[in-house]
C-alpha cells in the first residue's frame, strides 16, 4: 500500500514551457487534491476533484488546468509555465463522505521555473 | 470567507517547557485539522477534531476545540528536541456554495536541547 504517490518529484522548467504532474492514490479514496506550498505560508488549494468526473477550482486556479483521468489518479498541468509557479506542490486524497474527512498526502513535487 | 490564522509564527523554545500554539478561524467550520510538517517534507496529519469540546493527545501533544471561539490550541507539554517541526492547523467547510480546506500559515517550532 504506498498511499499517495507523485512523480516527478523535481523538475526545472523553462519560461513558458508546458509540464504535466502526476498524482496517484491506492487507498479507494473518491477525492482528490492538488494544493501549492510556497515559502512561509500554508498550503493553498488549486483544484480538486470530489469524485471522479468531477474537478473544481479551488482558491489559486489561474494557470493550471487538472485532469481526473480515473479513480485512483489526478494529474496537474501547466500549458506556459511563470516562475510565479515556483513552489511545492502537493497532491492529497481523501474518502468522500463520513470519518474523520482526513487528507492524505503525497511527497510532494519542487518546481523551479526560470 | 473561511480564514484560519495561526499565532505564533515562529517559536523557540527549550526542552522541558510547556507552550500553546493557537488557531483562530473565522466561519462555521465543521472540522479542524492538526497537521506537522518536516523541512523537505510532506504533511503528517497529527489530530482531527470534530466537535466542541473535543481534546485529543498523542504523546507530548494536545489538541482541543471550541467552536464556539472558532479557536483551535496545540499544546506541547514538556518539549523535546525531535518536536521541532512547522506545525499546521486547517479547517473544512462550505463557503461560497463550495466545500474547501484552508490552512493556516504554520507555526515552526524549534526545541533548543
Amino acid at each position: 500500500n504506498a498511499g499517495v504517490t507523485q512523480t516527478p518529484k523535481f523538475q526545472v522548467l523553462k519560461t513558458g514551457q508546458s509540464m504535466t504532474l502526476q498524482c496517484a492514490q491506492d487507498m479507494n479514496h473518491n477525492s482528490m487534491y492538488w494544493y501549492r506550498q510556497d515559502p512561509g505560508m500554508g498550503l493553498r488549494l488549486i483544484y480538486y476533484s470530489a469524485s471522479e468526473g468531477t474537478t473544481d477550482k479551488g482558491e489559486v486556479p489561474n494557470g493550471y488546468n487538472v485532469s481526473r483521468l480515473n479513480k485512483r489518479e489526478f494529474s496537474l498541468r501547466l500549458e506556459s509555465a511563470a516562475p510565479s509557479q515556483t513552489s511545492v506542490y502537493f497532491c492529497a486524497s481523501k474518502i468522500l463522505a463520513g470519518g474523520s474527512n482526513e487528507q492524505f498526502f503525497g511527497p510532494g513535487t519542487r518546481l523551479t521555473v526560470l | 470567507e473561511l480564514k484560519v490564522e495561526q499565532n505564533p509564527l515562529f517559536l523557540s523554545m527549550q526542552e522541558g517547557k510547556n507552550y500553546t500554539i493557537y488557531c483562530n478561524y473565522s466561519t462555521t467550520s465543521d472540522r479542524l485539522y492538526w497537521y506537522r510538517q518536516d523541512p523537505g517534507k510532506s504533511l503528517e496529519s497529527l489530530f482531527v477534531l470534530l466537535s466542541n469540546g473535543a481534546v485529543k493527545q498523542e504523546g507530548r501533544l494536545m489538541a482541543s476545540l471550541d467552536t464556539k471561539a472558532r479557536l483551535s490550541t496545540l499544546h506541547i507539554t514538556a518539549a523535546v528536541h525531535d518536536l521541532s517541526a512547522t506545525y499546521f492547523c486547517a479547517v473544512s467547510g462550505t463557503t461560497s456554495g463550495t466545500y474547501k480546506y484552508i490552512f493556516g500559515t504554520g507555526t515552526r517550532l524549534k526545541v533548543l536541547a
